[in-house]
């Protein structure tokens, strides 16, 4: 997977948004940029992921940069169940990697009232 | 996170038995993957498998882990004669038949104590 760096933890107030961001810079033109998240003592749950262009879902919006070295997730509103870490993964492209994820250390977002 | 069925959710286990842990993947899905998480640390990948076929076993521990996903029934992973560095917490994750990506949806996990 190429390697990705994120922030350890940011804060946001509840109902503002959340920018998280991620560097890629080694990504390669057919990887995508997938994030998900991980609630305390829960699963990871799937959010988004992207190639090249700005994608949005009911969960969150994934801005891509133009030269795909880095990416940003958006969380429009968030709330205090949105408290969680947050991984941006890059994974290898094609082959049986299908599902081989390799997740870092994240990004620990703490939602505050 | 609706969909994979993972049991037990806890299970306490004496050092030297076996621990069994199942996943079911949801409707449809044909690809089941095993992750570890151990305390304070990442999700590391174990294995990958598709009905009655071991894909990557790259993350499997060499010894004492084995992984099954029979045609019938749950996937099963397995960890013979437990220690207490395998008390973690294991998610299994499932995916589609048709699945091109690495969109993958996770259970919500099966917690080993090793005591």
């Amino acid at each position: 997977d190429a390697k990705t760096t994120q922030p350890p933890s940011m804060d946001c107030a509840e109902g503002r948004a959340a920018n998280l961001p991620c560097n890629h810079s080694t990504i390669s033109g057919n990887e995508y940029v997938y994030w998900y998240r991980q609630i305390h003592s829960q699963g990871p749950q799937y959010i988004i992921h992207g190639l090249k262009n700005n994608e949005t879902n009911e969960m969150a919006s994934l801005i891509i940069t133009e030269d795909r070295k880095s990416s940003t997730l958006i969380l429009p509103h968030a709330t205090l169940r949105d408290t969680a870490v947050y991984y941006c993964i890059v994974p290898n492209a094609g082959g049986t990697s299908y599902g081989k994820l390799t997740f870092g250390q994240g990004t620990i977002l703490t939602v505050h009232p | 996170n609706a969909g994979v069925m993972q049991n037990p959710r806890h299970l306490v286990r004496r050092r030297g038995q076996e621990a069994r842990l199942r996943c079911s993947p949801m409707k449809g899905h044909s690809h089941v993957y095993w992750y570890r998480q151990l305390p304070e640390e990442g999700l590391k990948f174990m294995v990958y498998l598709q009905k009655e076929n071991i894909i990557d076993e790259s993350g499997m521990p060499k010894e004492r882990f084995s992984a099954e996903f029979p045609k019938e029934g749950p996937s099963i992973l397995r960890i013979q004669q437990v220690v207490r560095g395998d008390s973690a917490a294991y998610f299994c994750a499932s995916s589609p038949l048709d699945n091109s990506g690495n969109t993958i949806y996770f259970g919500e996990g099966s917690w080993l104590t090793v005591v």
